[in-house]
């Protein structure tokens, strides 16, 4: 299978929360990520966990890491349409200087 | 400059031709990748530059790809004798590189150049 897998696509209403999952295979990973792209754009960085981290929070944003399970998500509170875009999640491996991206899930954020 | 800047922005160009695409990172930056970015297909690494050290091209999917750094700063990718299937998304990003700095850095992307071949 794929190094790191997300579901393709989620669609949510405005006000909503959304869920994004990544799971990943590589027990030594050391960072996780979530990037953004909006359309017409190149990646923009979201936020960052280290891997012995549980949970980050950044405003709208919620980050759990469960390592026993590999498993990534991302939370947006209060979901607005201008979070509609393509969310990647990566991972660092330590001793490696590139990250290993998921195929991207696209948001849609209906009114 | 302030961001990662790529172009250009659009290429359409015949089967069989060369192309050219360039990445300015940001300065200062010793780390530079290549992404390739096709529908459903996620992001593919290409090839990756540090430093002085031999780069990194284990994600080259043909001879016809190479890629170049000057200076330790401006990149070029080429694509010689393009096919319809290199049709796609190319992607630079850099970052620095030290004592955690990817890891919490992580990359700055460009906004890609978009490679159509007909």
């Amino acid at each position: 299978g794929e190094d790191v897998e997300q579901s393709l696509f989620l669609s949510v209403r405005e006000g909503d929360s959304s869920v994004i999952n990544c799971t990943y295979t590589d027990s030594s990973s050391t960072y996780l990520y979530w990037y953004k792209q909006e359309p017409g754009a190149g990646l923009q960085l979201l936020t960052y966990i280290f891997s012995n981290m549980d949970m980050k929070q950044d405003q709208r944003l919620t980050v759990l890491l469960n390592k026993k399970d590999k498993h990534l998500s991302l939370r947006i509170a209060d979901t607005q349409t201008g979070d509609s875009a393509i969310y990647f999640c990566a991972e660092s491996r330590s001793g490696y200087s590139t990250l290993t991206f998921g195929k991207g899930t696209m948001l849609l954020v209906s009114p | 400059g302030a961001g990662v800047s790529q172009s250009p922005s659009n290429k359409v160009t015949e089967k069989g031709k060369d192309v050219e695409l360039r990445c300015d990172p940001i300065s200062g930056h010793t780390a530079l990748y290549w992404y390739r970015q096709s529908l459903g297909q996620g992001l593919e690494f290409l090839i990756y530059f540090q430093g002085n050290s031999a780069p990194d091209k284990s994600g080259l999917p043909s001879d016809r790809f190479s890629a170049e750094r000057t200076g330790g700063s401006v990149s070029t990718l080429t694509i010689q004798r393009t096919q319809q299937e290199d049709s796609a998304v190319y992607l630079c990003a850099s970052s620095l590189v030290g004592t955690g700095a990817i890891e919490v850095r992580g990359y700055t992307f460009g906004s890609g150049t978009r490679l159509t071949v007909v």
